[in-house]
Formats: structure tokens, C-alpha cells, sequence
């Protein structure tokens, strides 16, 4: 049993839902990450939240919304999503001193 | 620039047979953090070891070992006596201080097939 704990397992939605990715951690972690994985590469990072508070934003698209509503939960608003954002969202967390990375296992999201 | 470089795409082999993952990094930081994980197709990332730049000492931990050789900027994972269970992408990563946080610069990944 892995430590972050993310739900959904699996996500089907149409280009115009709206859904929300939940990741958890009651490790006491303060820095709590989502990234995007497609088949065969490796994940690429999307948001950092540090202390709560976002610290990192790699250039995603605002249809892609997260949000940190305390120490222990991260989500990730879903809005208007495109065929392309398919792929496994991951969640992470750790402390953020260069700890490693603990990982969820993912959410499988389709865009129909 | 911070890169990974992890040039096996892909390495099969028979079990019982040790198996060499190779990773080389790029940083101009003197002090950082370098990762090995191992993802399984259930898609979880394992994290397997940690090493920051001042422990150049090599570990062992069962039938895995790890070589840290800066004069090479190198990071390899040797796996002894390979497993059916040990088929994975394995991922090595270089963990880069900004914005007051930390985040991973990861290789491409390696695949690996060990058959029975």
C-alpha cells in the first residue's frame, strides 16, 4: 500500500466535464507535487505546492486547475480538456529539503 | 543545464543474470541529490535509493547496488541475479533546487524485461 493515496483509479470524461483529481498524505509532508505522465516517458512535472502555497507552475493550461486546501490534500480541478491530456497523473509529496519523492499510484485519465 | 541521460532504452535478459542500469547526469550545482525509482506497469513510482554529492560510497541493499562516481558524473544501479519481478522501467533522477523547493529532473527511463 503506497503512503499518498489518490483518487479516482481510473477517469473517463467528455471535453466538457469538469472533474477533480484527489491526492492525499498523512506523512506529515510539506511539499506536494502533480505530474503528467504519457506512455513510455517519464513524468513531467506540473505544479509544486510548498507550505501550502504554489510554488511552481510549469507553464500548465488553465484548463488544468489545482488547488492546495491544506497540509494533507492536493487537488486538481479538470475543466475543458483536450484529447491530448490523456495520460497517468501522478501526485507526490515530500519534504521540501530534497527528500525523496513519495508517489501515489496515479490516476489513468481519458479524454473522450 | 540540468540533464539526466539514461541511453538503454530498453535491456532484456535472462533471469539469474546481472543487469547494469547506466545514468549519467549534467549539473553546474555542487550540492545536489541524484534518485534511482523503479515503475512497475501497476504505474506507482518505488523509490529505491537517494544520494546526495558529498557520499560518493557505494551501496548494496540485497541484490541491488548503486555506483556514485562524480569524476564521471555517473549513477549506476546494478541488479545482481535478476528476478522475473524486477521487470520495470526504472527511472534515475537529479533533484534541482528553485523557488525555495526542490523539483526532479528525470532520465527517460530504462525498461527492463527480465525473462524467465
Amino acid at each position: 500500500d503506497t503512503e499518498v493515496t489518490q483518487t479516482p483509479k481510473h477517469l473517463v470524461m467528455g471535453m466538457t466535464n469538469k472533474k477533480s483529481l484527489k491526492c492525499e498524505q498523512h506523512m506529515g509532508h510539506r511539499a506536494m507535487y502533480w505530474y503528467k505522465q504519457k506512455a513510455k516517458k517519464p513524468p513531467e512535472l506540473m505544479f509544486v505546492y510548498s507550505y501550502e502555497k504554489l510554488s511552481i507552475n510549469e507553464s500548465v493550461p488553465s484548463r488544468f486547475s489545482p488547488e492546495c486546501p491544506n497540509s494533507s490534500l492536493l487537488n486538481l480541478h479538470l475543466h475543458a480538456l483536450q484529447p491530448e491530456d490523456s495520460a497517468l497523473y501522478l501526485c507526490a509529496s515530500s519534504q521540501p529539503n530534497g527528500d525523496p519523492q513519495h508517489f501515489g499510484d496515479g490516476t489513468r485519465l481519458s479524454i473522450l | 543545464a540540468q540533464k539526466v541521460t539514461q541511453a538503454q532504452t530498453e535491456i532484456s535478459v535472462v533471469e539469474k543474470e546481472d543487469v547494469t542500469l547506466d545514468c549519467v547526469y549534467e549539473t553546474r550545482d555542487t550540492t545536489y541529490y541524484l534518485f534511482w525509482y523503479k515503475q512497475p506497469p501497476s504505474g506507482e513510482l518505488v523509490f529505491l535509493i537517494r544520494r546526495n554529492s558529498f557520499d560518493e560510497q557505494n551501496e548494496i541493499s540485497g541484490r541491488y547496488s548503486w555506483n556514485f562516481q562524480k569524476s564521471t558524473s555517473s549513477f549506476n544501479f546494478t541488479i545482481t541475479a535478476s528476478q522475473v519481478v524486477d521487470s520495470a522501467v526504472y527511472f534515475c533522477a537529479l533533484s534541482e533546487r528553485t523557488s525555495g523547493t526542490y523539483k526532479y529532473i528525470f532520465g527517460t527511463g530504462t525498461r527492463l524485461k527480465v525473462l524467465a
